[in-house]
């Protein structure tokens, strides 16, 4: 089935630095994915839409010069928090439907960052 | 986004018994309802998802019912397995999925042996 792999899983970073996160679409190409954010034991909250070839749609409270979002790709999109904070520290995970087969929403494993 | 209210919060079934999880939606332009099971640390992973068209779907021991005049839809575990213990999360989205998803807030499910 179509796979999404996330990098890094997980990482640690201080305060104020900028972390980059990585999703691609392993078998298929996605024109759109979804970026997530999950705080501990809650669910899920769309972030943005990264549409490749054009800019990001943010949802509603969600900073865009903060969370830069690049979709360099058909196949990869990035994530980038910048000047981190520990506030920032959660659960963030990519999507991308699969239009070509089922337009399923197939889901990366997570990448949890950590800001000290 | 258009609210997807899920209930109960947590839920503890014995072993072989039947989980049942429900989930309730505003938007009636939602044409996609699927469930995702998530274990700690891991991402979502899709378990069975409906469309509008049908009243029902079961693959092995999940089913999904739908009812879109009351605008809710539910996930039946048959058999319920200690292996099962995992958040479930329903969600909504239009596109078939492809428009993006509205989660509900999650079930933590205990399947006692």
């Amino acid at each position: 089935g179509a796979v999404v792999s996330q990098h890094p899983s997980w990482v640690i970073c201080k305060s104020g630095t900028s972390v980059k996160i990585e999703c691609r679409s392993l078998d298929f190409q996605a024109t759109t994915m979804f970026w997530y954010r999950q705080f501990p034991k809650q669910s899920l909250m769309l972030m943005a839409t990264s549409n490749e070839g054009s800019k990001a749609t943010y949802e509603q409270g969600v900073e865009k010069d903060k969370f830069l979002i690049n979709h360099a790709s058909l196949t990869l999109s990035t994530l980038t928090v910048t000047s981190a904070h520990p506030e920032d520290s959660s659960f963030y995970i990519c999507s991308a439907p699969n239009r070509v087969n089922t337009g399923e929403l197939f889901f990366g494993e997570g990448s949890r960052l950590t800001v000290l | 986004q258009q609210q997807v209210k899920q209930s109960p919060q947590s839920l503890i079934v014995q072993k072989g018994g039947i989980s049942i999880i429900n989930c309730a939606y505003e938007n009636t332009a939602f044409d996609y309802f699927p469930w995702y099971q998530q274990f700690p640390g891991k991402g979502p992973a899709l378990l069975i998802a409906i469309r509008p068209d049908v009243s029902e779907k079961k693959e092995g021991r999940f089913t999904i019912s739908f009812n879109k005049s009351a605008k809710q839809f539910s996930l039946h575990i048959m058999d319920s397995q200690p292996g099962d213990s995992a958040t479930y999360f329903c969600a909504a989205g239009g596109g078939g999925g492809a428009d993006g998803l509205t989660f509900g807030k999650g079930t933590h499910l205990i399947i006692q042996p």
